[in-house]
């Protein structure tokens, strides 16, 4: 039972493009969802979060948006870049101090 | 900057062994936690501490202890190793009231044979 799913296995991206990983979940009590990051060889890092009194996060050139009544949020990277290349985790908790669910991770590639 | 140290990058033990992953965190995080990464399973919570010598298990704890003697320093330990343990393993700490931002270390690759 998934609460927190990333479809999309992997995706292909041109540098300079726009980059769009999505993520849904299905646990309604869900109020705070969280982006992380992941390099080979390296331990995830934290990348961008949002709280569901909000619909939209910037941090940059990451954007996160929050679809509450589709229980559906999207990571936006504009422009892409080489080194965006990753394994991009979603993640949602209950509220800012519980416990957090993760998806199983989208690899995100760069093209040149 | 802030560092979450793993003890090996790499173990290969023996079915029925007992197996210590050891995790230091240099941030006075008050919260540490243990995860394994399976492909296509993702990130899953196997136990967690709020503080010395307080344990919660996760989502995953069957087969697993932990031991959390300091602050600073968060043990998993696989009381008899098994094949289906084989896995990357990953510690992670949090402030107390940053629970969800969680800093990683670079993870431990245990195989079992």
């Amino acid at each position: 039972d998934q609460q927190v799913k990333q479809n999309s296995p992997s995706l292909s991206v041109q540098e300079g493009r726009i980059s769009i990983l999505n993520c849904d979940y299905t646990n309604s009590m869900f109020d705070y969802f969280l982006w992380y990051k992941k390099y080979p060889a390296e331990g995830p890092t934290f990348l961008i979060s949002i709280s569901s009194i909000k619909d939209k996060n910037e941090d940059g050139r990451f954007t996160v948006f929050l679809n509450k009544s589709a229980k559906h949020l999207s990571l936006h990277i504009v422009p892409s870049q080489p080194g965006d290349s990753a394994v991009y985790f979603c993640a949602a908790s209950m509220n800012r101090d519980d416990k957090i669910i993760f998806g199983k991770g989208t690899r995100l590639h760069i093209l040149p | 900057d802030v560092k979450v140290t793993q003890s090996s990058r790499y173990l290969v033990k023996r079915t029925g062994e007992k197996v210590f992953l050891e995790c230091v965190q240099d941030m006075d995080h008050e919260n540490m936690f243990w995860y394994r990464q399976d492909p296509g399973l993702g990130l899953r919570l196997i136990y967690f501490s709020y503080d010395v010598k307080m344990k919660e298990k996760g989502d995953i704890p069957e087969g697993y202890s932990v031991s959390r003697e300091k602050k600073e320093r968060f043990s998993l330990i696989l009381e008899s190793a098994s094949t289906n343990q084989t896995s990357m393993y990953l510690c992670a700490s949090s402030f107390v009231d940053s629970y969800n931002e969680q800093f990683f270390g670079p993870g431990t690759r245990l195989t079992v044979l």
